[in-house]
């Protein structure tokens, strides 16, 4: 059962910093992983999205690493802003006609 | 719609009632997913719709939950004789699919449905 860990489970930052938030995933044979965004009491926003056989995608001050056969992705958030705060969630698509599994997020909080 | 819209936004409701919550997915989306977002807990996959296929149920946590997509688009998800456990946040979400039937796209999520059972 593919299980989805994040690391850490909150991040408090001076703003400027640049950071990373890493998703450590159990099983490697996935399709694709996701990074999404939620503020509170909102829906879910979907960062950036990486398929199985690349390395990497950019969005701005967002990149995302994907090292698939350890099972590893980092998201990169480069010259942190206030409005960067919220809460951060990678999920997988395992291979097949599954459903996303999510790890529990990382509460960031960038502070001005 | 631009977007993934869901009804209510809110709904508070006594324990043992039955309630019943509204997705309303991007048009053209194929597939259709609900999940719960229980406090401290991450999100938990409920059940999937895929075209005409028969529903993935395998996350439904009781019998008491169960859910529909009329006309391959609007979804309900239905949770009879509540509990307070069954508090929680229902997120929906819809992607479209690509060859083979893999729904592979990017998933859109609607903004939720906060239910409160008192």
């Amino acid at each position: 059962k593919q299980e989805v860990t994040q690391i850490p489970a909150a991040l408090s930052v001076p703003e400027g910093e640049n950071l990373v938030l890493n998703c450590s995933f159990t099983d490697s044979a996935i399709y694709n992983l996701q990074w999404f965004r939620q503020d509170p009491g909102k829906g879910l926003t979907s960062l950036l999205l990486i398929q199985s056989s690349q390395r990497e995608q950019t969005s701005g001050r967002l990149n995302a690493s994907l090292d698939k056969s350890s099972g590893r992705s980092t998201l990169y958030i480069a010259a942190s802003q206030p409005g960067d705060s919220a809460t951060y969630l990678c999920a997988v698509l395992n291979s097949g006609n599954t459903p996303l599994v999510f790890g529990k997020g990382t509460r960031l909080s960038v502070i001005a | 719609g631009a977007g993934v819209s869901q009804s209510p936004s809110n709904k508070v409701t006594e324990k043992g009632k039955d309630v019943e919550l509204r997705c309303d997915p991007i048009s053209g989306h194929t597939a259709l997913y609900w999940y719960r977002q229980s406090l401290g807990q991450g999100l938990e996959f409920l059940i999937y719709f895929q075209g005409n296929s028969a529903p993935d149920k395998s996350g439904l946590p009781s019998d008491r939950f169960s859910a529909e997509r009329t006309g391959g688009s609007v979804s309900t998800l239905t949770i009879q004789r509540t509990q307070q456990e069954d508090s929680a946040v229902y997120l929906c979400a819809s992607s479209s699919d690509l060859a083979g039937g893999v729904a592979t796209d990017t998933q859109y999520f609607g903004p939720g449905t906060r239910l409160t059972v008192l």
